[in-house]
């Protein structure tokens, strides 16, 4: 079966440190990978999308980068971060297709101060 | 564009109450729509997923229900239980890329003892 591992569960970072969140997927090959962030009392927003290796597509622009090293691997990256990068981080997968589920991990609580 | 509404944004039910979750979208050229739950600090767990071409689908004591042309979607609880308590949210995707969903706010429901 399928699993998603997405680490650190929370995290507290100053203002103008770097960031790493590390997302992989089990049980799978060559899924469609996602970054999402909810902030609190509001929706979903999709930030990163792959659907390969090296393959990225920012759905909007930030101060947040992604990379794809491995096929099932999917990193949220930020060189200095901003008050305003506080949230909910979801890392998920889908199979390539619109008909296919999307799947969550735990999520990382990032908390800028 | 679409527009993913959830109505109300919170609800509250005595234990063994049957009930209803709504999701409304705008654009009626969607390619499904999915339904999750999210626990409080978590991610979301995905519950079912309802393509296009079909009406619903039923999962244990969930039923969700899909109709296009009116632009709604509602999931459906039999006999709730306190462990019900949770944000559903629904997603919907209206292209063939999955890169497309967009979610609904949300519904916080809690199931009273």
């Amino acid at each position: 079966s399928q699993t998603i591992h997405q680490w650190p569960a929370t995290l507290v970072q100053p203002v103008g440190s770097p960031l790493s969140l590390e997302c992989t997927v089990e049980g799978t090959s060559n899924p469609n990978l996602y970054w999402y962030r909810q902030a609190a009392g509001r929706g979903l927003q999709l930030l990163f999308y792959s659907v390969g290796i090296g393959q990225i597509s920012s759905e909007v622009p930030q101060n947040l980068s992604a990379s794809r090293p491995q096929d099932r691997q999917f990193i949220l990256s930020s060189k200095k971060l901003l008050l305003s990068d506080s949230g909910f981080y979801l890392c998920a997968w889908s199979v390539p297709g619109a008909n296919s589920p999307l799947h969550f991990g735990n999520g990382t609580r990032l908390t800028v101060t | 564009k679409q527009e993913v509404t959830q109505i109300p944004a919170a609800l509250s039910v005595p234990e063994g109450e049957n009930l209803v979750l709504n999701c409304s979208f705008t654009d009626s050229a969607i390619y499904n729509l999915q339904w999750f739950r999210q626990d409080p600090g978590k991610g979301l767990t995905s519950l079912l997923l309802i393509q296009s071409s079909q009406r619903e689908q039923t999962s244990g004591r969930l039923n969700a229900s899909l109709d296009k042309s009116s632009g709604r979607s509602t999931l459906y609880i039999a006999a709730s239980q306190p462990g019900d308590s949770a944000t559903y949210l629904c997603a919907g995707i209206s292209s063939g890329s999955a890169r497309q969903l967009t979610f609904g706010s949300g519904t916080q429901l809690t199931v009273l003892p």
